[in-house]
């Protein structure tokens, strides 16, 4: 059954600092891999979708890398903002395309 | 376009009782998945449809089922409640080949 980790599981950073979310999962045998971010008590939003043959995507400040070998994905969030605060979900889609498997969510917090 | 919307967005049952919950998806849009999300084990997956067929289905009880309409709408429906079935609710629907999943707000459910 495929597992998703994340880690760290919260962060507090100040405004403007660049940061690094990871996430990794234990079956390489996947469809593609999101970001999401969500809001308390909200939706998810996606941000950034890496398909199982490409490297990295890149949206404005996010940058997502996958290493499908190991079982990594990495988010990088420059320059962070106040408006960044939210949970981040890594999600891995199985290979038919029809489920997607969580992690448990990175909670960021950027102060001002 | 609209995006996936659900209905209701807030709903207070009691044990014992049943409900159904409401998924239209963005239009186009021919799979529509359903997951439940809880504090303790973040998102799950429930099952995914796709042209009125379910294609597969999470670990979940017999209690938890759902069908999706000729016009892609799908219903979830969860019979005999239970206190543990509190949860947010979300429905994501898919175009087809990139898999990217698209995310409703959720309903969220309370079981008293």
């Amino acid at each position: 059954k495929q597992e998703v980790t994340q880690i760290p599981a919260a962060l507090s950073v100040p405004e403007g600092e660049n940061l690094v979310l990871n996430c990794s999962f234990t079956d390489s045998a996947i469809y593609n891999l999101q970001w999401f971010r969500q809001d308390p008590g909200k939706g998810l939003t996606s941000l950034l979708l890496i398909q199982s043959s490409q490297r990295e995507q890149t949206s404005g400040r996010l940058n997502a890398s996958l290493d499908k070998s190991s079982g990594r994905s990495t988010l990088y969030i420059a320059a962070s903002q106040p408006g960044d605060s939210a949970t981040y979900l890594c999600a891995v889609l199985d290979q038919a395309g029809t489920a997607l498997f969580f992690g448990k969510g990175t909670t960021l917090s950027v102060s001002s | 376009k609209a995006g996936v919307t659900q209905t209701p967005r807030y709903l207070i049952k009691t044990r014992g009782q049943q409900v159904t919950l409401s998924c239209s998806p963005i239009s186009g849009h021919r799979s529509v998945s359903w997951y439940q999300q809880t504090p303790g084990q973040g998102l799950q997956f429930l099952f995914e449809y796709f042209s009125e067929t379910q294609r597969n289905k999470g670990n979940f009880p017999g209690r938890f089922s759902g069908r999706q309409f000729s016009n892609s709408r799908s219903e979830m429906n969860v019979s005999t409640l239970e206190l543990g079935d509190s949860a947010l609710y979300l429905c994501a629907s898919s175009q087809g080949t990139s898999g990217e999943q698209f995310f409703g707000p959720g309903t969220r459910l309370t079981v008293l």
